[in-house]
């Protein structure tokens, strides 16, 4: 079955101690991307990548990082969360259509890593 | 990014069908037009996406106006688990050809 599985689905933890939040698609897909979801505020692309190796900001990238080593992982990492961080994630993936465009594709999204911070 | 516009919440009978309106006056020539819907606490899920010509597929179909300044999800008839939020979304095929949610509609269907 295609999917996008998300690691963990919920995560309370304390400011300050870095965490990684996991994303492995099983599509051979070249795109990847995360977002968060907070209320009155919508989704908010946080990084993509285009390929392995391939890394770039999206609109609210301030205290994340990102690696893309495989093609299939895009982990997601907060070296030091705050409480503003506090949001629900969303890991996406996207193919090429004819090897040219993402934008002509279906994204496929997880399930969600719900994360609070205090 | 060119934006959309979609009204905040609409609600149908079950078994009836949906129109979802979305208007992108601002559209490029070259944007897609994407609609995904997220139902309560899971992951946003597409739907169909187009580009000029209406396009069918198992879950809706898209009617896009022939000036792309507007297009229409229709859902030939709804069952209470399509209740969710729907979001009309231009997919531009440039730069990191992201997908930029707005608030989308928040479809309600009534038993």
């Amino acid at each position: 079955e295609a999917q996008v599985t998300q690691n963990p689905r919920y995560l309370i933890t304390v400011t300050g101690k870095k965490l990684t939040v996991t994303c492995s698609q099983n599509m051979n897909h070249e795109y990847m991307s995360w977002y968060r979801q907070d209320p009155g505020l919508g989704l908010r692309q946080i990084y993509y990548s285009m390929n392995v190796e391939v890394t770039d900001k999206g609109d609210v990238p301030e205290g994340y990082k990102v690696s893309r080593k495989e093609k299939r992982n895009f982990p997601l990492i907060l070296e030091s969360p705050s409480p503003n961080q506090t949001s629900l994630y969303f890991c996406a993936s996207s193919s090429t259509h004819r090897g040219l465009r993402f934008s002509n594709t279906e994204a496929f999204f997880g399930q969600g890593t719900r994360l609070t911070v205090v | 990014d060119a934006k959309t516009t979609q009204p905040n919440s609409m609600e149908s009978n079950e078994e009836e069908p949906v129109h979802l309106p979305c208007n992108h006056s601002t559209i490029s020539g070259t944007d897609y037009i994407h609609w995904y819907r997220q139902l309560p606490s899971q992951g946003p899920e597409y739907v169909i996406h187009g580009l000029t010509s209406n396009v069918n597929n198992r879950m809706a179909s898209l009617a896009i106006a022939e000036d792309r300044k507007s297009s229409t999800l229709i859902l030939h008839r709804a069952t209470l688990r399509d209740a969710a939020v729907y979001y009309c979304i231009l997919r531009p095929p440039f730069g990191n050809e992201k997908l930029t949610f707005g608030t989308g509609t928040r479809l309600t269907i009534i038993p």
